[in-house]
């Protein structure tokens, strides 16, 4: 059973902090992905990964870094967190073979005041 | 890029009717459309794909369908119940894994 694991389930931090989300997946996958999802917006995607060190721009990645440091683990950072980054985010991982099912975390909805 | 489209944005049905959500893309080079179920708290969860050499695909009371040449898919609920009750995502995956979202359908089922 594929398990997706996000850091925290809830954060609140001020304008301006920098702020590291976490995920980390069991299952070897090679590509990894963080989205934020908005009522009425869907899930757009910041940043993805296929392979360690690699990262690729999503729809919007402005404001965001990510880092792939380790194969199981994919960080998304907010250099300089705003009030509009407010936000659910969702960490996926998928095998890299052809199109498949991608397995969401649980997400960590961020609240920055 | 890819652009998915995703209508209607809410949908109530009384238990037991069918329930129709339809999606739209434009890149004609998307071959994947999964759809994902979204329950209240919880994270999306996969019910249903289909690749681009496939019309149709059903599996008990749920069937997609897709119409390459118009760019468009459909996800089909029959016989609906309370538990059916969600926010339903459907995508186009294009150029090696990247998913393009719909903006969500939120399903109501009145019992």
């Amino acid at each position: 059973d594929v398990k997706v694991t996000q850091s925290s389930r809830y954060l609140v931090k001020r304008t301006g902090e920098k702020v590291f989300l976490e995920c980390v997946q069991d299952m070897d996958h090679e590509n990894m992905f963080w989205y934020r999802q908005d009522p009425g917006l869907g899930l757009r995607l910041i940043y993805f990964s296929y392979d360690v060190k690699m990262k690729e721009k999503g729809d919007i990645p402005e404001g965001y870094s990510v880092s792939r440091e380790k194969k199981e683990r994919f960080s998304l950072i907010l250099e300089s967190a705003s009030t509009n980054q407010t936000s659910m985010y969702l960490c996926a991982s998928s095998p890299r073979t052809g199109a498949n099912e991608q397995y969401f975390g649980p997400g960590t909805r961020l609240t920055v005041t | 890029g890819e652009n998915v489209e995703q209508h209607p944005s809410t949908l109530s049905v009384q238990e037991g009717d069918s329930a129709v959500i339809k999606c739209t893309y434009s890149d004609s080079a998307s071959n994947y459309f999964p759809w994902y179920k979204q329950e209240l708290g919880k994270r999306p969860q996969l019910i249903i794909d289909i690749r681009s050499n496939v019309g149709e695909k059903k599996d008990q009371r749920i069937a997609v369908t897709l119409n390459k040449t118009a760019k468009h898919f459909s996800l089909h609920i029959t016989e609906t119940q309370p538990e059916d009750s969600a926010v339903y995502f459907c995508a186009g995956v294009y150029n090696f894994n990247k998913f393009y979202f719909g903006s969500g359908t939120k399903l109501n089922v009145k019992p």
